[in-house]
């Protein structure tokens, strides 16, 4: 079945850089546009980033431009999202999902657990 | 930028019916989909393209979209309905996904 596997939080000081990453199985990545959402705590959700199915265009929120790169690796069909000049207001669960390959719009079918991740000095 | 709005909280009795808005300016011209929230849990997809359903989302998951406000209803509300729900539109304009701030559903 599809399964999605954060991985890649944990504590991390201001300024500094964090990767996460996602991996995917049950299905191939390559098919599919996948995104990171993430949740601040006791907050909604906020959409930080997303991939289309075949990698050409990569999306972002104004909040993480220029900071974040999404990329992917079909080949461990895994997803990642490298966090630079991390802020306090990044600290946040971060999930990694998927939109489904027949969706006209962009939604969400399946999410992983999240990963956490705190920037603090 | 395009901004959803939903009240932070709901509350309705067991058996009862809730309604839970997503206020936005000319929602009904995009695609809206509601997520379903329980504590220490990811989100869920229980309402897609307006008032579709997933398989495996009860048929008491309905939803709406006209004008500003899009809708999500809960009939015949049951315990485990209490959750964190979170409307979602994709806004072309921009090419962002956005999300409304969430609505708490108690049931009392």
């Amino acid at each position: 079945q599809v399964q999605l596997v954060e991985s890649g939080g944990g504590v991390v000081q201001p300024g500094r850089s964090l990767r996460l990453s996602c991996a995917a199985s049950g299905f191939t990545i390559s098919s599919y546009a996948m995104h990171w959402v993430r949740q601040a705590p006791g907050k909604g959700l906020e959409w930080a980033a997303g991939i289309s199915y075949d990698g050409s265009d990569k999306y972002y929120a104004d909040s993480v431009k220029g900071r974040f790169t999404i990329s992917r690796d079909t080949s461990k069909n895994t997803l990642y999202l490298q966090m630079n000049s991390l802020r306090a207001a990044d600290t946040a669960v971060f999930y990694c999902a998927r939109k489904p390959m027949a969706a006209a719009g962009t939604l969400f079918d399946s999410w992983g657990q999240g990963t956490l991740v705190t920037v603090s000095s | 930028s395009y901004v959803l709005t939903q009240p932070p909280s709901v509350s309705v009795a067991p058996g009862q019916t809730a309604r839970i808005t997503c206020g936005g300016n000319n929602i009904g011209s995009k695609g809206v989909h509601w997520y379903q929230q329980k504590p220490g849990q990811a989100p869920v997809l229980v309402v897609y393209d307006d008032s579709d359903r997933p398989s495996g989302i009860p048929e008491r998951f309905s939803g709406s979209n006209s004008g500003n406000t899009a809708t999500l209803t809960i009939s015949r509300v049951e315990g485990g309905d209490e959750a964190d729900y979170h409307c979602q539109v994709w806004d072309s304009s921009s090419a962002r996904v956005v999300f409304g701030g969430g609505t708490k559903l108690t049931v009392l």
